[in-house]
C-alpha cells in the first residue's frame, strides 16, 4: 500500500486568511516532502522533513510554514498568501531521505488565493 | 531550479501505437523515477531505476537507465486512451542533498 493522503482536495482562501494543508502516510516512511506545482510544469520542491526534522527549505517565503507533528503527519500552514501562490500543492513521502529513495506522491491539494 | 531535458514535449498518437520518450542531462544520476500525472491528480510512480543499464517493465511500460547514467528512456507499447497524461522523469544526482531533479514533462494524447 503506497498511499499518501492529502486534505483538503480543494481550498479557496483570501489573502488575509490562515489555513492549513494536511498530509498523512502510514507506510512507515521517515521522509516527507512538500512540492508546489503550477499548471503544465514539473513539481518544485519546497520542504523536506527527515525523521520529523526539517532538512531542506528551498528558500520558501515565510508565509508558508511547514510542521511535522509525528512521523506520519505533515502540515503546511498558510498565512497572508498572494494570488500567485495559487497552485497544486503535493505532499510526498519516501522510506528515507537518502540515495536511491523512491518518492510517492499524494493526490494534491488545489489552492486558490483570491 | 535545474531541470532535465525531456522530449518530446508533447505527442499525439493513434491508439495501438508504441510511444517512446526520454530524459537527458549533461550530469550523471544515481536513480531515475518515471511518473504519470493525470489532470487534477498527483504524479503516480510508474517505474524506478537504480543502476546503469537497468531495464525494467511494468505491464506495457518499459524504462531503461542509460548506460552513461546521463539519460533514461520510457516506452509504452500498444497505447490505449487511458495512457493520456503528462509523463515526468526525475533523476537523483549522486552527491549532495538527495533532491530529485524533474524533467519538463511529455504530454501524451491518444486518439481512439
Amino acid at each position: 500500500d503506497t498511499e499518501v493522503t492529502q486534505t483538503p482536495k480543494h481550498l479557496v482562501m483570501g489573502m488575509t486568511n490562515k489555513k492549513s494543508l494536511k498530509c498523512e502516510q502510514h507506510m512507515g516512511h521517515r521522509a516527507m516532502y512538500w512540492y508546489k506545482q503550477k499548471a503544465k510544469k514539473p513539481p518544485e520542491l519546497m520542504f523536506v522533513y527527515s525523521y520529523e526534522k526539517l532538512s531542506i527549505n528551498e528558500s520558501v517565503p515565510s508565509r508558508f510554514s511547514p510542521e511535522c507533528p509525528n512521523s506520519s503527519l505533515l502540515n503546511l500552514h498558510l498565512h497572508a498568501l498572494q494570488p500567485e501562490d495559487s497552485a497544486l500543492y503535493l505532499c510526498a513521502s519516501s522510506r528515507l531521505f537518502f540515495s536511491g529513495n523512491t518518492i510517492y506522491f499524494g493526490e494534491g491539494s488545489w489552492l486558490t488565493v483570491v | 531550479g535545474q531541470q532535465l531535458n525531456q522530449s518530446p514535449q508533447s505527442m499525439f498518437i493513434q491508439e495501438g501505437e508504441d510511444v517512446s520518450m526520454n530524459c537527458t542531462s549533461s550530469s550523471i544520476f544515481n536513480t531515475w523515477l518515471w511518473y504519470k500525472q493525470e489532470p487534477g491528480e498527483g504524479p503516480v510512480l510508474l517505474i524506478a531505476l537504480y543502476k546503469a543499464g537497468e531495464l525494467t517493465s511494468n505491464g506495457r511500460l518499459t524504462a531503461q537507465f542509460g548506460i552513461t547514467r546521463k539519460d533514461s528512456f520510457l516506452n509504452i507499447s500498444a497505447s490505449i486512451p487511458s495512457d493520456v497524461g503528462i509523463y515526468f522523469c526525475a533523476g537523483q544526482p549522486p552527491s549532495g542533498t538527495y533532491k530529485y531533479i524533474f524533467g519538463t514533462g511529455t504530454r501524451l494524447k491518444v486518439l481512439a
